[in-house]
């Protein structure tokens, strides 16, 4: 079954760690997204990718870092300098061509933790 | 930039009733997506129902429709016999278009609406 999957379902952060975030997609979609959910809060943007070796800080992209060398794979960085890493993580797909308003497809999500 | 707005923190309904839950907008461009999205207690956001700024008629997806009042920027989401499977969040989402310039980037999110089934 075609899908997105996020690695690990729960992960945990020392001080001054950086952590990865694994998110595939079997879907053949072109466009990646990284979201942030905090409690009482919808989901805010902080990467996204149209194209392999391309993306584009979202709103909140401080701390973070995504590289994208295969269509299938979009992993998210979360360094040292992120001080608040504590949130539930989702990756998205689409097939949007830009502007179209193809709905994105949500992985299961990663929770990280502080330790 | 765009905001989404949701006012209602929390909605209770009983099992087999209808209840609407509220969204407002605000924009600029005239070309747009908007989308509700329910996430259970797993987690996992799922698409509920999608409508084209565009488009007069409201989208209808089983027993989920929306009534779209674009001048008001307004997208609220109805769902009718409301059935336990139905507790969750809610969240309003909002996209540009191709013709707005925009539509590469992600989705603005409202809050959510956390919806309550009484049995």
């Amino acid at each position: 079954d075609g899908g997105i999957t996020q690695s690990p379902k729960y992960l945990f952060r020392k001080e001054g760690q950086n952590v990865t975030l694994s998110c595939e997609q079997n879907l053949n979609h072109d466009a990646m997204y990284w979201y942030r959910q905090d409690p009482g809060q919808g989901l805010r943007l902080i990467y996204y990718s149209q194209i392999v070796n391309d993306f584009q800080k979202g709103d909140i992209a401080e701390g973070y870092s995504v590289s994208r060398e295969k269509k299938e794979s979009f992993p998210l960085t979360v360094t040292s300098a992120q001080k608040n890493p504590t949130a539930f993580y989702l990756c998205a797909s689409s097939i949007d061509p830009p502007g179209q308003g193809q709905p994105q497809h949500f992985g299961d999500g990663t929770r990280l933790s502080i330790l | 930039a765009q905001t989404v707005t949701q006012s209602q923190p929390e909605m209770s309904v009983q099992e087999a009733e209808t209840v609407t839950l509220s969204c407002t907008y605000d924009t600029s461009e005239s070309d747009y997506y908007l989308f509700w999205y329910k996430q259970p207690p797993s987690r996992q956001m799922i698409l509920v129902i999608r409508q084209e700024a565009y488009k007069q008629q409201n989208a209808t997806e089983n027993r989920f429709s929306v009534n779209f009042q674009k001048a008001a920027k307004s997208f609220s989401l109805k769902i009718s016999d409301s059935q336990l499977g139905d507790a969750a969040m809610y969240f309003c989402a909002y996209r540009s278009g191709m013709y707005s310039g925009g539509g590469a980037d992600g989705l603005t999110f409202g809050k959510g609406t956390h919806l309550i089934i009484q049995p």
